[in-house]
């Protein structure tokens, strides 16, 4: 049982490249989340997933779309990264209203 | 306007002292109150929750918070810091609709 899983854990992009973000859960959990943390910003959300099939918009969603694949996996995707978009970034997910949320160990996320 | 707010960003306490985080909310509704600690590079892992019943819960680690409706304050508590608890300590708030509030978070330091 491995929880939440993301990856990369790293990644270095250049002014325009585009990547995705992988997460996955085995919790059978119907949410999904994304966040980016920033220093004295706290946890900001960029989208989730009440439900597999729906995706709804955070606090911070410009720059990013997502995919909910199935109900395991949630992705997020830059389509053309910008210095603004370093950050690190967290797939979280849960079960039920309101119910605790459980966390991916992170992707460091580096655009130059 | 829902938010929470953590007033202390830095915290510094010998080991062995006691410690009491605090965080106040505002929320229109019943909160759900969680406590997070995120060690340094690391996901955030859940110490404790309130969703309803004894006001004062127990978590993980020898964590301890109570909900004051009154003072909308769910503050941590520990009665002895160990040098492992220094990490960042997030509140958070959510009711029924699967998203958290999050505060920005209190840096808790452990001088040996």
């Amino acid at each position: 049982n491995a929880g939440v899983t993301q990856t990369p854990k790293f990644q270095v992009l250049k002014t325009g490249q585009s990547m995705t973000l992988q997460c996955a859960q085995d919790m059978n959990h119907n949410s999904m989340y994304w966040y980016r943390q920033d220093p004295g910003m706290g946890l900001r959300l960029i989208y989730y997933s009440a439900s597999e099939g729906t995706t709804d918009k955070g606090e911070v969603p410009n720059g990013y779309n997502v995919s909910r694949l199935n109900k395991r996996e949630f992705s997020l995707r830059l389509e053309s990264a910008a210095p603004s978009q370093t950050s690190v970034y967290f797939c979280a997910s849960s079960e039920g209203v309101s119910a605790e949320q459980y966390f991916g160990p992170g992707t460091s996320l580096t655009v130059t | 306007a829902q938010s929470v707010t953590q007033p202390d960003i830095h915290i510094t306490v010998s080991e062995g002292a006691s410690l009491e985080l605090r965080c106040n909310y505002s929320y229109g509704a019943t909160p759900y109150l969680f406590w997070y600690v995120q060690s340094p590079g690391q996901g955030l892992q859940l110490l404790l929750k309130y969703f309803s019943g004894d006001t004062l819960v127990q978590g993980i680690k020898g964590f301890e918070a109570e909900f004051k409706r009154s003072q909308s304050s769910f503050n941590l508590r520990k009665p002895s810091v160990h040098w492992s608890d220094a990490a960042e300590y997030f509140c958070a708030v959510g009711g029924n609709n699967r998203k958290l509030i999050w505060g920005l978070g209190t840096s808790l330091a452990v001088n040996p």
